[in-house]
């Protein structure tokens, strides 16, 4: 019953600071995307990827870098902190039923919370 | 303009009270819509899916007006557990990939 899992689920940086957030899934999804969600906004998308080895850039990529090296995981890092990146940050992923991508409904991760000091 | 926009609330009901929320979005060319539910630091939960119409579960009933660019949930029978922050999100194409757009949320509070 994991669906999506992220860890840590907190996290406090001090500005220049690196980490890396990871996403894991254990529903064989193809499907996996990074958001950010800021007070009065709605959720941004940061990375996507559509396949093990495959990443693409969203909305607002800058300042963040991912990797899918195996089809459960998509990771993403933060070279240099910024207190800009303080924010939470949701992990989501999806298929597509029948091959339509209407139909695509992402299932999300507890989420990260990350301040950036 | 914000490409799917809601009125962020709150709204406070009482329990049993009936509510509903309107989104716009501006892309015509959006095919598919979704309200999804997020609890205070939660994640955000599939609510309703909308491809055509309109859809209903229980007492939760979305519709969908293509030429007025707006969806809209209607919520019957409030109870107390659906308080709660209700995303509008719309299903895009730009940039040369498939994107949900989110709205910022309407938030409801539903009291005794």
């Amino acid at each position: 019953n994991a669906g999506v899992t992220q860890t840590p689920k907190f996290r406090v940086l001090k500005t220049g600071q690196s980490m890396t957030l990871l996403c894991a899934q254990d529903m064989n999804h193809e499907y996996m995307y990074w958001y950010r969600q800021d007070p009065g906004m709605g959720l941004r998308l940061i990375h996507y990827s559509v396949g093990e080895g495959t990443t693409a850039k969203g909305e607002v990529p800058d300042g963040y870098n991912v990797s899918r090296l195996k089809k459960q995981n998509f990771l993403l890092g933060l070279e240099s902190a910024a207190p800009s990146q303080t924010s939470v940050y949701f992990c989501a992923s999806s298929y597509v039923p029948d091959g339509s991508i209407i139909k695509n409904i992402q299932y999300f991760g507890a989420g990260t919370r990350l301040s950036v000091l | 303009r914000k490409e799917v926009e809601q009125d962020p609330g709150p709204f406070n009901v009482p329990e049993g009270a009936t509510v509903a929320f309107n989104c716009t979005y501006s892309n015509s060319a959006s095919q598919s819509f979704f309200w999804y539910r997020q609890d205070c630091r939660k994640e955000p939960k599939l609510l309703m899916s909308v491809y055509s119409s309109g859809n209903e579960d229980g007492r939760f009933t979305a519709q969908l007006n293509r030429a007025s660019q707006y969806i809209s949930l209607l919520i019957r029978d409030s109870k107390l557990s659906d308080s709660a922050t209700y995303l509008c999100v719309a299903l895009g194409f730009s940039g040369g990939y498939n994107k949900l757009i989110f709205g910022a949320g309407t938030r409801l509070a539903v009291h005794p």
